[in-house]
Parts: structure tokens; C-alpha cells; sequence
């Protein structure tokens, strides 16, 4: 495995529905963020993990959002009660968890609530 | 707080040059430089830490003034592999817990 790697890349569905995406890290990687994109703007911090503890959640994340990482190795990000305001491309990146280090993004899930 | 990016967008000629600046308010510990082309994830391109290191490959190079708590982004030569948006994210400390993004630079090359 040579990245980050992320499933589904795309999910519509309706308001009021609750979602869930996954993230496969870099397997080495101790760190795991989850961002959000929507379009024209750059990436927004959402959450992220050291191991299995969720170290630090953005403001942004409301009380619909909540982010595990259960082993310390994959992630996922579950929507309660989407509402059309959560469509966005949401990125996983991981990291070698030293500041200074880069972070490697996966592919995204673009989320599309109607 | 957001840094800011200038200029929001810029189309060169290929064999052309730009810079792509990123200033922040705060006091910055770092600073990572992505390319995102249209649907697809942002590529890491390079990071720059305080003590105004400058870091490049191949055609685009970086640099970074503390003093001024800026970092550009030199791309010389343009291909136009080189289109896309270029985002920087800053780090404040060195927790290494998240960046802070600008909101985009929009590169075209043109034939």
C-alpha cells in the first residue's frame, strides 16, 4: 500500500439520512486527520487521531459528526442526520505524527445530500 | 486564523514564472505546500520550517521569512503540469496536531 486510500469516493443521499466514510492510512503513519473541502475554499481541519485517541476536534464538528479510529489504524467519520450544509469533499490525510512531517492525503469522499 | 494567499489566481504562458505568497497574522512555526488538481486530492509538494530555510525540486522552489511570517512559492519555467491550485498550510506550533489552510491559489498554464 503506497498512499492513503478511502472508500466511498462518492455518496449521494437524501437529508435526514446518516452516512459513514472510512479512511485507510499509510500504514506506518500514527497520525490520521480528517478535513473538509467545499468548492473554491481549502481543506477545513475537522478532527484528528493520535493512534486511537482523538486528540483534537475543530469547532466545526458538531454534535451530528463523531470520528473513530478503533485499533489505531483505519478511520471513520459518521454524519447523524445529514443536512444539505454537509455537502463537501471530506479528506482523510495521515502522517508520521512528528510536526514538520508531511501529511498525505487520500482521494476524498465527496458527500452530496438532497 | 486563515492565511491569506495572493494572488487568487494567475495564468501564465508555459516557459513563464510566478510566485505564489502566503502571509499569516500569526507567528508561524511551519509551512506545507500542496497542489490540488480539479477532483483530485492535494499532493504534498514541500514544507518549510521556521529559520528561513528555502527548499525546492526540480523547477519550484519555496521559501520562508520569518520576519515577515510569509512564505512564497517560486515556480520557474511553468509546464503545464504545473496547473492547478496551490494551497499553503501553516502550523503555529510544533504539536503537529493540524493545518491551517489559505483559501487557494489558481494556477493555469496555457500552451
Amino acid at each position: 500500500d503506497t498512499g492513503v486510500s478511502q472508500d466511498p469516493r462518492h455518496k449521494i443521499t437524501k437529508r435526514g439520512q446518516n452516512v459513514t466514510f472510512r479512511c485507510d492510512p499509510i500504514s506506518e503513519h500514527n497520525r490520521l486527520y480528517w478535513y473538509r473541502q467545499t468548492l473554491g475554499q481549502g481543506p477545513e481541519f475537522l478532527t484528528y487521531f493520535q493512534n486511537e485517541a482523538q486528540l483534537e476536534k475543530s469547532r466545526l464538528l458538531s454534535d451530528r459528526f463523531s470520528a473513530e479510529r478503533p485499533k489505531g489504524s483505519f478511520s471513520t467519520l459518521e454524519i447523524q442526520r445529514t443536512e444539505q450544509g454537509d455537502s463537501a469533499m471530506y479528506l482523510c490525510a495521515s502522517s508520521p505524527g512528528t510536526s514538520g512531517r508531511p501529511g498525505y492525503f487520500g482521494p476524498g469522499t465527496r458527500l452530496t445530500v438532497l | 486564523q486563515q492565511p491569506v494567499q495572493s494572488p487568487q489566481a494567475v495564468i501564465l504562458r508555459e516557459g513563464e514564472d510566478a510566485v505564489i505568497n502566503c502571509s499569516s497574522s500569526k507567528a508561524l512555526y511551519s509551512v506545507h505546500w500542496y497542489r490540488q488538481k480539479h477532483g483530485e486530492a492535494p499532493v504534498f509538494l514541500m514544507i518549510l520550517l521556521k529559520g528561513g530555510e528555502q527548499k525546492g525540486h526540480d523547477k519550484i522552489s519555496a521559501s520562508f521569512n520569518e520576519k515577515k511570517q510569509q512564505s512564497s512559492l517560486y515556480l520557474t519555467a511553468s509546464q503545464l503540469s504545473y496547473s492547478g491550485t496551490y494551497f499553503c498550510g501553516t502550523e503555529y506550533n510544533n504539536a503537529g496536531n493540524m493545518l491551517t489552510f489559505g483559501g487557494g491559489t489558481r494556477l493555469m498554464v496555457k500552451p
